[in-house]
């Protein structure tokens, strides 16, 4: 059974530009969450997708947006970067809603912005 | 508002010894909580959660955590250490309705030979 994709693995991005993460669940997944690992700040929830809807959205400004498809795969666009953006993007996928199933994570994308 | 603070950023003990992470939370109702690991260069992988049913929880690769409401924590804990359990391992909270988990700083463990 595969596990969560996240493409691609390394980005490296200047200032002001805009990026986009992709993310693919575990077959039969409905669910998919975004979080933020810095050294600073930890894992931080970014927002939770469940059937295309979005259910919960993190403390993030607006640059930070997604959206789910049908297949319940899920992007995330980064618009404007900052130098603080910088970080591990994860993605994590559960059969219902929310974190009680229990997340399966991908091994996440690395994003640095320069 | 729901919050996790692990004692202690870095654990250091000897192969085959005890291995004991603190975890104490902070939740307005009664909690769903968990621990993950995270080894270098992957993602986190789920070892064990409390859903309100058993207080005692085991998981996988020998851990298990004790959910104590009195003292609000949920210390993780593996009867012998193994070089291959060293890693991040991060203490998480969830309350119905909140946005996503919120995780506690990390514990980094360190296996001595």
């Amino acid at each position: 059974k595969a596990g969560v994709t996240q493409t691609p693995r390394y980005l490296i991005k200047t200032r002001g530009q805009q990026v986009t993460l992709s993310c693919s669940p575990i077959s039969g997944h409905r669910s998919v969450s975004w979080y933020q690992q810095t050294p600073g700040q930890g894992l931080q929830f970014l927002f939770e997708y469940f059937s295309e809807t979005q259910r919960n959205k993190g403390n993030f400004p607006g640059r930070f947006s997604g959206r789910q498809f049908s297949n319940s795969r899920s992007e995330m666009n980064v618009s404007t970067l900052e130098l603080g953006d910088s970080a591990l993007y994860l993605c994590a996928s559960s059969l219902g809603q929310g974190a009680f199933d229990g997340y399966t994570f991908g091994s996440g994308t690395r994003l640095t912005v320069v | 508002a729901q919050s996790v603070t692990q004692l202690g950023s870095h654990v250091s003990v000897s192969e085959g010894a005890l291995v004991l992470l603190r975890c104490n939370y902070s939740s307005s109702v009664p909690p769903y909580l968990f621990w993950y690991v995270q080894y270098p260069n992957q993602g986190l992988q789920l070892l064990l959660k409390y859903t309100s049913a058993a207080t005692l929880v085991k998981g996988i690769n020998g851990f298990e955590a004790e959910f104590k409401k009195s003292e609000t924590s949920f210390h993780l804990t593996k009867p012998s250490a193994h070089m291959s359990d060293a890693a991040e391992y991060f203490c998480a909270v969830s309350e119905l309705g909140a946005d996503g988990l919120t995780f506690g700083k990390g514990t980094h463990l360190i296996i001595q030979p």
